[in-house]
């Protein structure tokens, strides 16, 4: 069973949009939930949550969980060409040497 | 760069060959990751090893073969594989047991003919 499940898995979208992308997750063992870009690369980390409804922001990106929902959404506004890239959820488990489980990723393409 | 450095970066091996791949982390972590990352599917754990030791074997096939000689290094032994088993092989590390993210290495694309 998929622990982890992003949506939408790609998307299009024009420079200037505003991008929302979601993540659900299984919460047993649950610590945390984190989110990364990768462009033809290594993830960059982007987000860690623990803590239902406090929002994380980083320049046009922002991040919150829902703990009780078991979910969270990663939202980029003002899009640039840069922005193009798959985006991966994961979830942190509660082992203590820290099992990473991901989801397939969402593919978002920012054209000009 | 994250302090993870992966060698080498691109593979083409046959299906009777031996080869290793080798990731090194400068930052003072404990625990490393192997994951292997196919074309539209989730990043799958492989192996992970905490101060050296092996806390995790998902499953993983016998012709994939993980050594850890010291918390800096990692490598990935293969032979005999399958085609299938080309795909992107990412090598993460972290602080063992701390609230924090992990660190990925480059990666190194595999193709298996």
């Amino acid at each position: 069973e998929d622990k982890v499940v992003q949506s939408p898995l790609s998307l299009v979208v024009h420079e200037g949009d505003t991008v929302t992308l979601n993540c659900s997750y299984e919460v047993t063992n649950f610590r945390s939930l984190l989110w990364y870009k990768q462009e033809k690369k290594a993830p960059t980390f982007l987000f860690m949550l623990t803590s239902s409804g406090i929002e994380k922001k980083s320049g046009r990106l922002s991040s919150i969980l829902d703990k009780k929902e078991l979910f969270s959404i990663l939202n980029i506004t003002a899009t640039q060409t840069g922005d193009s890239a798959v985006y991966l959820c994961a979830r942190m488990t509660t082992d203590s040497w820290g099992k990473f489980q991901f989801g397939a990723g969402t593919q978002v393409v920012v054209t000009p | 760069e994250t302090g993870v450095t992966q060698t080498p970066r691109h593979l083409v091996m046959g299906m009777t060959n031996k080869k290793s791949l080798k990731c090194e982390q400068h930052l003072g972590h404990n625990a490393m990751y192997w994951y292997k990352q196919s074309a539209k599917k989730p990043l799958e754990l492989m192996f992970v090893y905490n101060f050296k030791e092996q806390t995790e074997n998902n499953s993983v096939p016998s012709r994939f073969s993980p050594e850890c000689p010291n918390s800096s290094h990692l490598f990935l032994h293969l032979h005999t594989l399958q085609p299938e088993d080309s795909a992107l092989y990412l090598c993460a590390s972290r602080r063992s047991g701390a609230l924090e993210t992990q660190y990925f290495g480059p990666g190194t694309r595999l193709l298996v003919l």
